[in-house]
């Protein structure tokens, strides 16, 4: 267990759908970050969030948002899904800077239909 | 735009054959190269990191290396259950697009066979 918690861990979904997907960082951490993984594109940076607040962006489409709350859990939100959004989403946590490394949770699985 | 290129994409070994994995980057301002070994379906597991050039990390049968431009990933005498896709990730100075995010490669996948 990294101590970085995500659910679910599966989900599978319709075309045009909405989900969100959750994530824990690990104690002490406060900022969180969020990755999307699929066969052709390795980890790609969505966004992060330092302590509630939007730290950086990569390449995050416009139909996903995030947000972190005040206990530091985070939440993806993805809309109006399209097949291409199928992909492994990953949660990492660090504390500020990076210091120390960044610890990944095990991931969500989405499957678009 | 900060790159990072890993090489072979797939590498097949032996067991106790040892060999190493290529990572190159450009990035400006090295804030740390970072190793992952990420099993099927699983999160990254963090290996090492490395800040500086000259600067060498061991843990097991992996030892990482630095140099200005790259980073390798030597494997000596390889066991099957090291394999794995493994994933190099540098840190910039950060910006107002990436924050300290990590930018990864696309990864080695590593198979060990007996």
């Amino acid at each position: 267990d990294s101590g970085v918690t995500q659910t679910p861990k599966h989900l599978i979904t319709a075309t045009g759908q909405r989900v969100t997907l959750r994530c824990s960082p690990r104690s002490g951490d406060l900022s969180v970050y969020w990755y999307q993984q699929s066969l052709d594109q390795g980890l790609q940076f969505l966004i992060q969030y330092y302590n509630g607040e939007e730290r950086a962006k990569g390449n995050i489409l416009e139909r996903f948002s995030a947000q972190q709350f005040p206990d530091l859990h985070s939440e993806l939100n993805l809309s109006s899904l399209e097949l291409g959004d199928s992909a492994l989403y990953f949660c990492a946590s660090s504390v500020e800077g990076g210091v120390g490394g960044y610890t990944f949770g095990s991931g969500t699985r989405l499957t678009v239909v | 735009e900060d790159q990072v290129t890993q090489s072979p994409e797939a590498l097949r070994l032996q067991e106790g054959e040892s060999s190493s994995l290529n990572c190159s980057y450009t990035v400006s301002g090295l804030r740390g190269l970072f190793w992952y070994r990420q099993d099927p379906g699983k999160g990254p597991e963090f290996l090492f990191t490395l800040y500086s050039a000259g600067e060498e990390k061991e843990k097991e049968r992996l030892k990482a290396t630095l140099t200005k431009k790259e980073s390798f990933l030597h494997i000596t005498a390889p066991k099957p259950e090291d394999s794995a896709t493994y994933l190099c990730a540098v840190r910039a100075a950060s910006n107002s697009n990436s924050g300290y995010a990590l930018n990864f490669g696309k990864g080695t996948s590593l198979l060990v066979t007996p």
